[in-house]
């Protein structure tokens, strides 16, 4: 177990809907960075947040949105939810070396 | 076009037996490549790293080899155990910090399974 914890497990939504998606990290670990995973892929880097701004941003528009809190915590705020979307949504602490996963966000968009 | 390429999906192996899962890669800037294995439900749990300053790097019954002028690392499983079953990644990063720092580039993974 990694210590990183993320809610809720899982979320069903519909199309054009708004959804936040909220991410605890490792004790110590300043960074959190948020990936997608579809189906029968590897996951796809969002975007990163050290000390509590963005540090990096993938291939992903600007209806994803993010932010870090001063205990380095973090949410992922996707708005006008299409059906692509669907994924799960995984985050990642780290401060130096290896990031650490936690368990991941299934999101279904209906 | 994918950066970094799992060509095999899945790979069935003895118990017992050696697991060697392939990846190649695309871009020279890569400084640090890792692997990750992931089980149902629960997220990617790093495995093992290799900077591009090495050939090789060993820990356990896992052993990551580089081939820098190839463009392809390998992950070593010795001796296959029927708790490796899971699906593997294979990870990049251009930073020679263990991609802390950044973002990390990931194949489509390979399942593999391993029989008692």
């Amino acid at each position: 177990e990694t210590g990183v914890t993320q809610s809720p497990t899982h979320l069903i939504k519909t199309r054009g809907q708004q959804v936040t998606l909220r991410c605890s990290s490792q004790s110590g670990h300043n960074t959190v960075s948020w990936y997608q995973q579809a189906l029968g892929q590897g996951p796809q880097f969002i975007f990163q947040y050290y000390r509590e701004e963005e540090n990096g941003r993938g291939n992903f528009p600007p209806r994803f949105s993010g932010l870090q809190f001063p205990n380095y915590s973090s949410e992922l705020n996707v708005n006008a939810l299409e059906l692509d979307d669907s994924a799960l949504y995984l985050c990642a602490s780290s401060t130096s070396g290896e990031q650490y996963f936690g368990p991941g966000t299934r999101l279904t968009v209906t | 076009d994918q950066q970094v390429k799992q060509n095999s999906p899945s790979l069935s192996v003895q118990e017992g037996r050696i697991s060697i899962l392939n990846c190649d890669y695309t871009n020279s800037m890569f400084d640090y490549f890792l692997w990750y294995k992931k089980y149902p439900a629960e997220g990617p749990t790093f495995l093992i790293s290799i900077s591009s300053i090495k050939d090789k790097n060993e820990d356990g019954r896992f052993t990551v080899f580089l081939n820098k002028s190839a463009k392809h690392l390998s992950l070593h499983i010795v001796p296959s155990q029927p708790g490796d079953s899971a699906v593997y990644f294979c990870a990049a990063s251009p930073r020679r910090d263990g991609g802390s720092q950044g973002n990390l580039i990931f194949g489509k993974g390979t399942k593999l399974s391993v029989k008692p």
